[in-house]
């Protein structure tokens, strides 16, 4: 049982390129969400879906897109990356209303030069 | 201005010795709290959790404690193991379908053998 598989588990990019952080589980999890995790802020969410074809903003969404065409995968795009964006990126996924524990991804450190 | 806060940004205690990791909030519409553990290079794991409506839920060694009143919430480790050397994190949400957390920047927790 693979759980939650990020890819890759590490980037550089320089400024105003753009990649898709994949993010994917084998847990029929309703629920899926990415987070930014940086020194001294613990974790912020960015965007979360809770269902095929519905997503919605977290709490620090600019520059970010996401997709969820399947209930498995629910990829992030960095649409011109910018320092600021020099993060490691989780990915997690729960059922869904009842169980709140989530179940994370081993992350993406990505740095923007 | 950070809703969850963890003010000790790190904690040594004892091998066999009680931690204590402490967790206040600001949002007094928060109304479920999670731990959270991270060892380095890995995703964070779901610890234990609490609703509001209880003020103690036990799982093992952890033992959450919640004072809604104070708006504050502990994680008792009893007894500590040199294997729970890790980050903790806090989360909260008042999001009925348990999406929107908001985590505190975490606690680096030694255990000296």
């Amino acid at each position: 049982n693979a759980g939650v598989t990020q890819t890759p588990k590490f980037q550089v990019l320089k400024t105003g390129q753009s990649m898709t952080l994949q993010c994917a589980q084998d847990m029929n999890h309703e629920y899926m969400s990415w987070y930014r995790q940086d020194p001294g802020m613990g974790l912020r969410l960015i965007h979360y879906s809770v269902g095929a074809g519905i997503t919605d903003q977290g709490e620090v969404p600019n520059g970010y897109n996401v997709s969820r065409s399947t209930t498995e995968d629910f990829p992030l795009r960095l649409l011109s990356a910018a320092p600021s964006q020099t993060s490691v990126y989780f990915c997690a996924s729960s059922p869904g209303t009842g169980n709140y524990g989530y179940t994370f991804g081993s992350g993406t450190r990505l740095t923007v030069v | 201005d950070q809703q969850v806060k963890q003010n000790s940004p790190s904690l040594s205690v004892q091998e066999g010795r009680i931690s204590i990791l402490n967790c206040d909030y600001t949002n007094s519409m928060f109304d479920y709290f999670l731990w959270y553990k991270k060892y380095p290079a890995e995703g964070p794991t779901f610890l234990i959790s609490i609703s509001s409506i209880k003020d103690k839920n036990e799982d093992g060694r952890f033992t959450v404690f919640l004072n809604k009143s104070a708006k504050h919430l502990s994680l008792h480790i009893v007894p500590s193991q040199p294997g729970d050397s890790a980050v903790y994190f806090c989360a909260a949400t008042e999001d009925n379908y348990g999406q929107n957390f908001v985590f505190g920047p975490g606690t680096r927790l030694s255990v000296l053998p």
